[in-house]
């Protein structure tokens, strides 16, 4: 099992939709990050979190420390919003320079 | 200037070449990374420098040579390499800490080992 899992793998939606992208980790942690990656490589770091909810426009991140659970929503889903998105930890025992990741979410919202 | 750049943005060679990957950050930064991502995957940890001294090397292959010349910039020297390291390298660069800071990402470069 790895330490960090994130569901689902692949979604779909139409534009408009609300979106929500789950991720559970197994380790203790200092911070979570939430990252975005478009086609073509680079990637953007959206939210970096390690208590209640932080919001940037139409995107919401939430953690739950008890339950070890995070989750990312995009409101008013949008074309270009579809880009893989990856939540990863920095824990609370390891080094201050690793981050552990989960495998990504693929996000596909149609027009 | 909240912007890792990276050079070049393709860069074909073959096994017997030696070339290098460029980063750059103007933000301050004191920590700075090297990542490996193949496709579909989230991206490995190579290298970490910390404070311009090299603080985490990832059991990566020799062929691989990193280099901190100072704060702003970090190199990855690549030599004899092998068709399976054919990946997309990205660079990026935090405050110090992840466990606090923010990490910035390069947008990366896509390297094909022939």
């Amino acid at each position: 099992k790895n330490e960090v899992e994130q569901s689902p793998q692949n979604l779909t939606a139409q534009e408009g939709e609300f979106i929500t992208i789950n991720c559970s980790y197994s380790v203790g942690i200092s911070a979570l990050h939430w990252l975005q990656q478009h086609p073509g490589g680079g990637i953007v770091s959206l939210f970096m979190l390690s208590s209640g909810k932080k919001k940037h426009g139409r995107l919401i991140a939430t953690i739950n420390i008890q339950e070890k659970h995070s989750s990312l929503h995009i409101t008013a889903s949008h074309p270009r919003d579809s880009a893989v998105y990856i939540c990863a930890v920095g824990g609370a025992e390891t080094s201050g320079s690793r981050l552990t990741f989960g495998e990504g979410t693929q996000l596909t919202v149609n027009p | 200037d909240t912007e890792v750049t990276q050079t070049p943005k393709h860069l074909v060679m073959g096994m017997t070449n030696k070339k290098s990957l460029k980063c750059e950050q103007h933000m301050g930064h004191r920590a700075m990374y090297w990542y490996k991502q193949k496709a579909k995957k989230p991206p490995e940890l190579m290298f970490v420098y910390s404070y311009e001294k090299l603080s985490i090397n990832e059991s990566v292959p020799s062929r691989f040579s990193p280099e901190c010349p100072n704060s702003s910039l970090l190199n990855l020297h690549l030599h004899a390499l092998q068709p399976e390291d054919s990946a997309l390298y990205l660079c990026a660069s935090s405050q110090a800490d992840l466990r606090t800071d923010t990490q910035y990402f390069g947008p990366g470069t896509r390297l094909t080992v022939l």
